[in-house]
């Protein structure tokens, strides 16, 4: 069972859209509608972003949104700010009773 | 609000059990809505799933993990708890605990929706 695949890092300017991606197999991302995402800022616990593809909590910015084609599952973050800089993991559902972290990516708000 | 804490020593011996608990407070570790799942972090690395437990005492672990894992919860103290066995170094991490929102029918599935702030383990000698 190997972690999802990420890029180790993305970047943008303040204002600009990036997108993160999320792959993994027709095992897991492919395979469910259980994939979410997480916000870790250095020191911090990691923080719900976005659950089910396609959900977000109640509190988090409608600048962050989710989506999956194939064994893809990407996040797109809007409108970035300075805050937003921080590594981000996806998580899938990964059949026989087992969930699956991706490696993460750094994000730069340059 | 929902509040998680780790808490356990943050120095085991090599080839020793590591030991953890997490108390949760302002809410009941017996919903039937959620599962209570351990997740850690090798410093500078990425998360890694331990597996999750239900109130009930079922258990959902990493198969990479599971031959040295156990988990158990105390619904009476709204606690539950992490023994990892025979550890190297390679289990130095911070361990977090955090509510693991479960998707009826579909054992393990779901997302992690609260996290404890996470406990640094060192394993040396």
């Amino acid at each position: 069972q190997s972690a999802l695949t990420q890029p180790a890092s993305v970047s943008g300017s303040p204002g600009q859209s990036i997108t993160i991606s999320c792959t993994g197999t027709n095992s897991d991302v492919g395979g469910y509608s259980y994939v979410s995402w997480y916000q870790q800022h250095p020191g911090k616990a990691p923080k719900l972003m976005i659950y089910d593809v396609i959900k977000r909590p109640s509190g988090v910015s409608n600048r962050f949104s989710g989506s999956k084609s194939g064994n893809t599952a990407s996040l797109t973050i809007s409108g970035l700010q300075a805050e937003d800089e921080a590594d981000y993991y996806c998580c899938s559902y990964a059949g026989g009773s087992t969930v699956i972290f991706g490696g993460g990516t750094s994000l730069t708000v340059l | 609000q929902l509040q998680l804490q780790e808490s356990g020593p943050g120095l085991v011996k090599p080839s020793e059990t590591l030991s953890l608990t997490c108390t949760v407070s302002g809410g009941s570790i017996s919903s039937s809505s959620y599962y209570w799942g351990w997740i850690r972090q090798p410093p500078g690395k990425g998360l890694e799933w331990i597996g999750s437990i239900y109130y009930s005492g079922s258990t959902y672990y990493n198969p990479s993990l599971k031959s040295r894992v156990t988990f158990s919860v105390d619904t009476s103290k709204n606690q539950f708890s992490l023994k990892l066995s025979s550890v190297t170094a390679a289990d130095t991490a911070v361990y977090y605990c955090a509510r693991h929102f479960r998707v009826p029918g579909i054992a393990a599935a779901g997302y992690f929706d609260s996290w404890g702030q996470g406990t640094l383990v060192t394993v040396s000698s």
